[in-house]
């Protein structure tokens, strides 16, 4: 079953604005990861943040962790066009091996 | 980075045959991969852990003689839909994981098999 739930289901956004997602998660975790999809592509994995790290940086990207809300959030600034896709978190969970996704949201960045 | 492998792209195919999925680490062993299930617009539902050597452990829910996996290689996994109906028309997914990031969990995709049962 899934365990990620994820807002908003779908972002609308001007190209060179912040885009926000929110994901959160029911149990202890060993790490979240964030991944990407294209509409109808496989998955392309951008960041994963461990439950002892609060903050993430890579490029446009920010992630951060709050495991006592159970919850993280993607930032991806200065949103280009090319951004358009939709972004899965996925967690592991403590002493889990499966990886299990979020519901998932939709981002659209318009030029 | 890992390169996971992932045939065909889409199959149409007529309800009641079987269709077969392979799912590949081109530059990676892969001890373990995954498959998932994906709707429109909706998350990926894992339905099975592939083991090398091993049998599949399926989730709940996922029907084994109708979703048959095997992985007879450590770069190779097949998912067979077995007489397939219009309701299994999805999206399927495999992904592994390099041996070295066994403990961070990142995995890998590959680009995923569109099946429409007609």
């Amino acid at each position: 079953s899934q365990q990620g739930e994820e807002d908003p289901q779908a972002l609308s956004i001007q190209e060179g604005e912040n885009a926000t997602m929110n994901c959160s998660y029911k149990t202890s975790i060993n790490n979240l990861q964030w991944y990407r999809q294209n509409s109808g592509r496989g998955l392309v994995h951008l960041i994963l943040i461990r439950s002892n790290e609060r903050e993430k940086h890579s490029g446009r990207l920010r992630v951060t962790l709050d495991t006592s809300k159970k919850s993280s959030s993607l930032l991806i600034t200065a949103s280009r066009a090319a951004d358009t896709a939709s972004y899965f978190c996925a967690t592991v969970n403590t002493g889990g091996f499966k990886t299990i996704f979020g519901a998932g949201t939709r981002l659209f960045v318009k030029a | 980075g890992a390169v996971v492998s992932q045939h065909p792209s889409w199959v149409i195919c007529k309800s009641g045959t079987s269709v077969k999925i392979e799912c590949r680490s081109l530059d990676f062993q892969a001890t373990t991969m995954f498959w998932y299930r994906q709707f429109p617009k909706q998350s990926l539902m894992l339905m099975a852990t592939s083991n090398e050597g091993s049998k599949a452990t399926y989730e709940q829910g996922v029907e084994k003689d109708k979703f048959l996996i095997n992985h007879a290689s450590l770069t190779l996994s097949t998912l067979t839909v077995t007489s397939a109906h219009p309701e299994d028309s999805s999206f399927y997914i495999c992904s592994a994981r390099v041996r070295t990031s066994r403990n961070t969990g990142e995995l890998f995709f590959g680009e995923g098999s569109r099946l429409t049962v007609l």
